[in-house]
């Protein structure tokens, strides 16, 4: 049973480009959850999405930032004219379901890095 | 807003000591979770923790949670050189679907455990 896989590992765009980061959820999985780690700052959330739906987007910025979970394929965090201040470590975690105390697993990120 | 502080922020120890470390807040948490980061790599879950004064062991790893549910400590018996990470403590605060994913995460302990 592969774990969450999060495509590219890194991805290095220039000032203005967009960036789309791609994660698949575990297998069975339907909750898929975006964090951002800077390195002064720690982890933070952004959105929480199910299938088709998104739940809780009270962690991503307003302007630039989007996310999907589309029925079929990978949950998707697009950002688009990339800023210096983006570059960072984009986590996905996954779980099965939302109830409290359900362990949600990360993949390994990808690093962006803005030039 | 809800803040994890983690002590100490670096940990530097021979193989074989013992250590404690620390998240702390003034908050009250529905539960926290420990996971351990390597670098490169995504945050991996090591324990989730309910109930006030609740301690949980997995190992050499001995975990407690404060009575007042606003902190919790990681003692490790025994460190070996594979103990080596960041230990980082996420909290959830609430009970509606979907906020125990909103975790709050402390900046970690780096701890590094010298063969």
């Amino acid at each position: 049973n592969a774990g969450v896989m999060q495509n590219p590992r890194h991805l290095v765009r220039r000032r203005g480009q967009e960036a789309r980061l791609r994660c698949s959820p575990m297998k069975g999985h339907s909750h898929v959850y975006w964090y951002r780690q800077l390195p002064e700052e720690g982890l933070k959330f952004m959105v929480y999405l199910q299938k088709e739906n998104i739940i809780d987007e009270s962690g991503m910025p307003k302007e630039r930032f989007s996310a999907e979970f589309p029925k079929e394929g990978p949950s998707i965090l697009r950002i688009q004219q990339v800023v210096r201040g983006d570059s960072a470590a984009y986590f996905c975690a996954s779980s099965p379901a939302a109830k409290s105390n359900t362990e949600a697993f990360f993949g390994q990120g990808t690093r962006l890095t803005v030039v | 807003t809800q803040l994890l502080e983690q002590s100490p922020q670096f940990l530097s120890i021979q193989e074989g000591e013992n250590l404690t470390v620390y998240c702390n807040s003034s908050s009250v948490f529905s539960s926290l979770q420990w996971y351990r980061q390597e670098p490169g790599e995504g945050p991996v879950l090591l324990v989730t923790v309910v109930t006030g004064g609740e301690v949980k062991k997995l190992k050499r790893l001995t975990f407690q949670f404060g009575d007042a549910r606003k902190d919790s400590s990681l003692h490790i018996t025994a460190a070996q050189p594979g103990d080596t990470g960041l230990y980082l403590c996420a909290g959830a605060g609430g009970l509606r679907a979907g906020n125990n994913r909103k975790l709050i995460w402390g900046l970690g302990t780096s701890l590094a455990v010298n063969p």
